[in-house]
């Protein structure tokens, strides 16, 4: 079936970068693109971007800009989202998620916990 | 940016019990709007799309309506398996956003 699986929990000093994968099966990975989501501990969703499977083509929120890069290897069918210049307030759970058009995100990885400490 | 604000924060209920939970956004997202169920330790599931579609394999006791700028989600008869934390999340315009969560305790 179809799923996204992510790459191993990360501990982090302040100011390093952190690079998360997630890898696709089960469907054809060009076809839809993945969306990035964390959720801080105890807090709601908050949405970080989005990567074209296709294009690559690339939108991230205003408030990660200028510190986060978003690509894919379609060979691999996997997606990746890297953050810069962690920051404490960076410790999140963060997900992978396929973007089926407008209708939502359909399929989730498992998260992915990053800890600044 | 479209704001998305969902009420109440925080809702207790019994199983059989009716239970509403609206989503108001901050202009109109056209019939954009999707619902997810987070439970404690799992990611979000996808629950409807497109304000009213159900998601397959989702139970027929969900159900979402609305347009332009309110929204709900409707649980008809609360069973055990749906106390947990509910989302509206926009895909009309991007960057997309979420509502803070409603979240619904026994």
């Amino acid at each position: 079936q179809s799923q996204l699986v992510q790459s191993e929990p990360e501990v982090k000093q302040p100011g390093a970068s952190v690079k998360v994968s997630c890898k696709a099966s089960g469907y054809t990975f060009i076809a839809y693109g993945v969306t990035w989501v964390r959720q801080a501990p105890g807090q709601g969703l908050e949405w970080m971007g989005r990567i074209s499977a296709f294009s690559s083509g690339t939108t991230y929120a205003q408030k990660f800009h200028d510190r986060v890069t978003m690509t894919r290897d379609s060979s691999t069918s996997t997606a990746y989202m890297e953050l810069r210049s962690l920051r404490f307030d960076d410790t999140a759970l963060y997900y992978c998620a396929r973007e089926n058009g407008n209708d939502g995100f359909d399929i989730w990885g498992q998260g992915t916990m990053v800890t600044v400490s | 940016d479209i704001q998305m604000t969902q009420s109440p924060s925080s809702l207790s209920a019994s199983v059989g019990d009716r239970v509403t939970i609206t989503c108001r956004a901050s202009q109109s997202t056209g019939n954009y709007l999707n619902w997810y169920q987070q439970k404690a330790g799992t990611a979000p599931k996808l629950l409807i799309y497109a304000t009213s579609t159900l998601q397959s394999g989702v139970p027929s006791r969900f159900s979402g309506s609305g347009s332009g700028t309110d929204f709900t989600l409707t649980i008809s008869s609360l069973q055990p398996a749906d106390f947990a934390t509910y989302y509206c999340q926009q895909s009309y315009s991007s960057p997309w956003t979420f509502g803070q969560g409603t979240k619904v305790e026994i």
